[in-house]
């Protein structure tokens, strides 16, 4: 089975703080994606990324930023936590031609 | 910009009725269309998907949808829901005339099942 795995479930970071998600997909998919989700808005797409080194802006950029090193991983940073940036975070990957994705399980992010 | 819609936020249903969850799409251009299912503190599963063919697809757990392209719409539908259908569905869109391979995700619908 493929897999997209997000290293935390739950995290919990003070304002101002750093903070860095990260994302492993074992498909060797070049296209990834950092989406959070809020109640009422779904999901908005706040980077992605088409091969490594490769980032574009999604809908909602402003107060993250995006690493892709190597084609497996992909890192959304935080550079100064704040309090609306508390969400749920959701990668996923490019299955295959038919463009659907495969998500990660997601982590919940609370910044107090 | 082109947007998908799910208009019912919730979707209070007993066990053993039938349900349908609407999505509808803002654009006539080609497109490929999906179901995903949320199931509490998960991320999210793919239920279904239209890409060519049949107007009429079925997925996973006896859920089924039909693409209306005179009316941009993709709904959900199921003949008889259990307890564990519970969940958060969303309908997502890919809009062929963009250049990049995202999908546009609707604002979800929460399912609630009760006995």
């Amino acid at each position: 089975d493929v897999k997209v795995t997000q290293s935390s479930r739950y995290l919990v970071k003070r304002t101002g703080e750093k903070v860095f998600l990260e994302c492993v997909q074992d498909m060797d998919h070049e296209n990834m994606f950092w989406y959070r989700q809020d109640p009422g808005l779904g999901l908005r797409l706040i980077y992605f990324s088409y091969d490594v080194k490769m980032k574009e802006k999604g809908d909602i950029p402003e107060g993250y930023s995006v690493s892709r090193e190597k084609k497996e991983r992909f890192s959304l940073i935080l550079e100064s936590a704040s309090t609306n940036q508390t969400s749920m975070y959701l990668c996923a990957s490019r299955t295959g031609q038919d463009y659907g994705y495969t998500f990660g399980s997601g982590t919940r992010l609370t910044v107090v | 910009a082109q947007s998908v819609t799910q208009l019912d936020s919730q979707v209070p249903v007993f066990e053993e009725a039938p349900v349908e969850l609407r999505c509808n799409y803002s654009s006539s251009v080609s497109v490929y269309l999906f179901w995903y299912v949320q199931y509490p503190n998960q991320g999210l599963q793919l239920l279904l998907k239209y890409l060519s063919g049949s107007t009429l697809v079925k997925g996973i757990n006896g859920f089924e949808a039909e693409f209306n392209k005179s009316q941009t719409s993709f709904h959900l539908r199921k003949p008889s829901v259990h307890i564990s259908d519970t969940a958060e569905y969303f309908c997502a869109v890919r809009f062929m005339n963009t250049g990049f391979q995202k999908l546009v995700f609707g604002t979800g619908t929460r399912l609630l099942v009760s006995p």
